[in-house]
């Protein structure tokens, strides 16, 4: 059974720093990674989708990058603001004829201006 | 932005009651998903449907029912709500045309049973 895990749970930085969030599993057999972003109390919004065979990708301020072998990406964001505090969500999709996501519990970010 | 649509956003509503949450979508999707989460916990998906007329339990256990009866529409119904329903409830979507299977959201109905 896939687990994901993201550490850490909560981080709160200052305006301007670059940050990384973790994110792990334990099945590397996955068909692609995809993180997210959800504000208190709304829906999630989709930041990055990183196929199986990709081993980064970018929009903005964000860089995501995946190493299937080790069970491990990491979402990198660059100079942040203080719209950037939301909690941060991984999560997998393992493939097959199974079109589920496995999420972890996500890691809550708050950039302090 | 992804068009897929939830009403209502706040329901709160006594025990007993029967209640549908609606969820709709307008990007020609196939494959459906409602997701549950409580505060601070993660998503567990309850239902998913793979097309019209498919519809699966998911991996956390739900007294709630679903249908798919057009591709657009999914519908979540609990016949009779328990204050162990309040939650938030997350539905979502993905397929289409050279899929990539990215899951769109929509914005939660968040239920309050008393």
């Amino acid at each position: 059974k896939q687990e994901v895990t993201q550490i850490p749970a909560a981080l709160s930085v200052p305006e301007g720093e670059n940050l990384v969030l973790n994110c792990s599993f334990t099945d590397s057999a996955i068909y692609n990674l995809q993180w997210f972003r959800q504000d208190p109390g709304k829906g999630l919004t989709s930041l990055l989708l990183i196929q199986s065979s990709q081993r980064e990708q970018t929009s903005g301020r964000l860089n995501a990058s995946l190493d299937k072998s080790s069970g491990r990406s990491t979402l990198y964001i660059a100079a942040s603001q203080p719209g950037d505090s939301a909690t941060y969500l991984c999560a997998v999709h393992s493939g097959g004829s199974n079109y589920k996501l496995t999420f972890g519990k996500g890691t809550l970010l708050t950039v302090n201006p | 932005e992804a068009d897929i649509y939830q009403t209502p956003r706040y329901l709160v509503i006594g025990t007993g009651k029967k209640i549908t949450l609606e969820c709709s979508q307008t990007m020609g999707h196939d494959k459906m998903y409602w997701y549950q989460q409580d505060p601070g916990m993660e998503l567990h998906l309850i239902h998913y449907s793979y097309g019209v007329n498919s519809t699966e339990k998911g991996d956390l256990s739900s007294e709630s029912t679903v249908s798919r009866i057009r591709t657009e529409h999914f519908p979540l119904t609990l016949e009779s709500a328990r204050p162990s329903h309040t939650s938030q409830y997350l539905c979502a979507s993905s397929g289409g045309q050279g899929a990539t299977y990215e899951q769109y959201f929509g914005p939660g109905t968040r239920l309050t049973v008393t």
